[in-house]
């Protein structure tokens, strides 16, 4: 298995721009999970999906942050306009209900903000 | 409101030195507990999920513990390679993936 893949790995950015995170999540999974991870508030979740609906977006930060699932095998995070404040380590994640509820994570997209 | 706490911050161990990171926790009808391992510039990597007070699970050198208050991960002769950050992490009492993660452990074997 190919696992969990994010695009970019790293990402720089000026203040005031765009940002567009991008995930793959494990064929076959239907929850999807965006995570946010800060020396100061660890890893916190921003908004999950089940089968590409939006279950709980109250992690969300603010209405900068936006986050779609088109379809089963990709999500986007997108951040509009980024602030300094924004700059952390975004991971994705995802799981299989049936096998439980351990969720699979990517390698991380770390954002620096300028 | 959930809370997961872990302790120590951080722990060192000359290799060989067995020792137990703890997570307590706080939340209204616990569905599970689970324990994740973090490598520097990754991201975190399931290790066990427990379910009920009693419960244990292995692997390798780590083995889990559950009770009703809080989750053991004991490491016994630990070796370099399991330098890492260990993280525990409880879902939210009505929201089915909500997990609530602790600050997590540091953990460093010396060789």
């Amino acid at each position: 298995d190919a696992g969990v893949i994010q695009s970019p790995r790293h990402e720089v950015t000026e203040m005031g721009q765009e940002v567009t995170l991008r995930c793959k999540p494990i064929s076959g999974h239907d929850y999807l999970f965006w995570y946010r991870q800060t020396m100061m508030r660890g890893l916190e979740l921003l908004i999950y999906f089940n089968n590409n609906v939006p279950i709980d977006d109250s992690g969300m930060p603010e209405d900068r942050f936006s986050a779609k699932m088109p379809n089963a095998s990709f999500s986007t995070l997108k951040i509009q306009p980024s602030e300094p404040r924004d700059s952390a380590v975004y991971f994705c994640a995802s799981s299989f209900r049936d096998r439980g509820i351990e969720q699979y994570f990517g390698p991380g997209t770390r954002l620096t903000v300028t | 409101e959930d809370q997961v706490t872990q302790s120590p911050e951080a722990l060192r161990l000359q290799e060989g030195e067995s020792s137990s990171l703890n997570c307590s926790y706080t939340v209204s009808g616990l569905r599970g507990l689970f324990w994740y391992r973090q490598d520097p510039g990754k991201g975190p990597e399931f290790l066990f999920t427990l379910y009920s007070a009693g419960e244990e699970k292995e692997k390798e050198r780590l083995k889990a513990t559950l009770t009703k208050k809080e989750s053991f991960l004991h490491i016994t002769a630990p070796k370099p390679e399991d330098s890492a950050t260990y993280l525990c992490a409880v879902p939210g009492g009505t929201s089915y993936g909500k997990l609530t993660f602790g600050q997590g452990t540091i953990l460093t074997v010396h060789p």
